[in-house]
């Protein structure tokens, strides 16, 4: 059975701190998609990145940078110099592969960011 | 501008009653999901449809219902068979159930609605 787990229920930082949020899954298959998603207290989620399992390269979008490792099966996001906007529940997400992968996603719990001026 | 609605932003049920929860895209998306979101824990799927007139459960159906006669409408139904429907729902729609792997097309969500009883 597929899993992710966030092990950090709430984090607190000071603006311009940066912040890491870690992501850790569970899988039997060879291929999966690993995602972000933001959700600002509005109530929507927002998606932030999708990362293939055959693709290792970390990848960096301004502030936002992710460090995929599968010989550790993380996915962890971090923020550089966070930002009051940065305040939100950040959720991973693994799609379900056996036969193809399709986005039936298993979520995390979330992590609630708070970044205090 | 395309994207998904969902209504109302927020629902009061009385026990014993069944209420609907309305889910519309304008994507042109195959599939549509249904989420149901507690505090800390996260978001679990209900309902799925690969496409128009399919549907298949999630990991937590009892006490939901579904249909999917048009392709840009998935409405949800709590019926009184739910006994603890009080949760934040959210509505999302992929441009097809299988993941492309040479686009970034995501999952996309609506707004949510807040539903709680009386």
């Amino acid at each position: 059975a597929q899993k992710v787990t966030q092990a950090q229920t709430e984090i607190s930082v000071v603006e311009k701190e940066d912040v890491t949020l870690d992501c850790v899954y569970e899988t039997r298959d060879t291929t999966y998609y690993l995602f972000w998603y933001k959700q600002p207290p509005s109530g929507e989620l927002v998606f932030l990145i999708r990362r293939n399992s055959f693709d290792e390269q970390n990848e960096i979008s301004g502030r936002y940078s992710w460090n995929f490792q599968k010989s550790t099966s993380s996915f962890n996001f971090t923020i550089t110099a966070s930002q009051v906007v940065d305040s939100a529940v950040y959720f991973c997400a693994l799609s379900e592969g056996s036969g193809g992968s399709n986005y039936k996603l298993t979520f995390g719990k979330g992590t609630l960011l708070t970044v205090n001026p | 501008d395309g994207g998904i609605t969902q209504s109302p932003k927020y629902l009061f049920r009385k026990e014993g009653q069944n209420v609907t929860l309305s889910c519309e895209q304008n994507l042109n998306h195959d599939a549509m999901y249904w989420y149901r979101q507690d505090p800390g824990q996260g978001l679990r799927l209900i309902y799925y449809s690969q496409i128009v007139n399919d549907f298949q459960k999630g990991d937590i159906a009892e006490g939901y219902s579904v249909s999917r006669e048009k392709k840009e409408s998935f409405p949800l139904t709590v019926t009184s068979a739910q006994k603890n429907p009080t949760a934040f729902y959210l509505c999302a729609s992929s441009i097809r159930w299988q993941v492309d792997l040479y686009s970034n097309q995501p999952q996309h969500f609506g707004d949510g609605t807040r539903l709680s009883i009386l």
